[in-house]
């Protein structure tokens, strides 16, 4: 079956950087786009990033823009979410999410994500 | 697109029939609409896309309508393991957006 599995979720400082991670298993990893979603604590949901299948396009809200950086190894059915300069802002549970096939809408928008990890928790504190 | 989801909190007993809604400040092109499930400590599970349509497992007492900026989630005949927090998504304009949640608890 279908298993996300996301890591490296620790408190860090404010302007700190972090490395996330998530690993595919259950399906052709290198078939799909490959997202990241966050949730504040007891709050909604945000998309932050998405990736291509062939690692060629990948898209960020103003909001993560220009820090965070999504890339993934399919050798390793691997994603990844580098994170710098980071916010107290920025704390949340940080989910690696699949789009159905075909990834993408014809608007450019990811399809809706019908497989999530369990989550890994980003505290951004001093 | 900002998805405004009401009510907040939706208080039903079980066997009761539940309608959530989900208006958009603009219409979603082609009807791009999810609707997805949220436990406690759990991540989400996605219920229906394209509006309307029912994701792999899911069953038939969920069904989603509605088009262009107005669209309801019902849940016929709530049972015990429904009560929990929904939430609407578009994906028909860049970046997609999630409304800010409904919570359906048990009254």
């Amino acid at each position: 079956q279908v298993q996300l599995v996301e890591s490296g979720g620790t408190l860090v400082k404010p302007g700190g950087s972090l490395r996330l991670s998530c690993v595919a298993s259950g399906f052709t990893f290198s078939d799909y786009y490959m997202n990241w979603i966050r949730q504040a604590p007891g709050k909604g949901l945000e998309w932050i990033s998405y990736i291509s299948t062939s690692i060629d396009y990948t898209n960020y809200p103003d909001s993560v823009k220009g820090r965070f950086t999504i890339t993934r190894d399919n050798a390793k059915n691997s994603l990844y979410l580098q994170m710098n300069s980071l916010r107290a802002e920025d704390t949340a549970v940080y989910y690696c999410a699949r789009s159905v096939m075909p990834g993408i809408t014809i608007f450019g928008v990811p399809r809706e994500f019908d497989s999530w990890g369990q989550g890994t928790l980003v505290t951004v504190s001093s | 697109i900002v998805l405004t989801q009401s009510p907040g909190t939706l208080s039903l007993s079980p066997g009761e029939k539940a309608t959530l809604s989900c208006r958009a400040s603009q219409s979603v092109s082609s009807n791009y609409l999810a609707w997805y499930q949220q436990k406690p400590g759990q991540a989400p599970r996605l219920l229906i896309y394209g509006a309307s349509s029912r994701a792999t497992g899911i069953p038939d007492r969920f069904t989603g309508s509605g088009s262009g900026t107005d669209f309801t989630l019902t849940i016929s005949r709530l049972e015990p393991e429904d009560f929990a927090v929904y939430y609407c998504q578009q994906y028909g304009s860049s970046p997609c957006s999630f409304g800010q949640g409904t919570n359906l608890e048990i009254k």
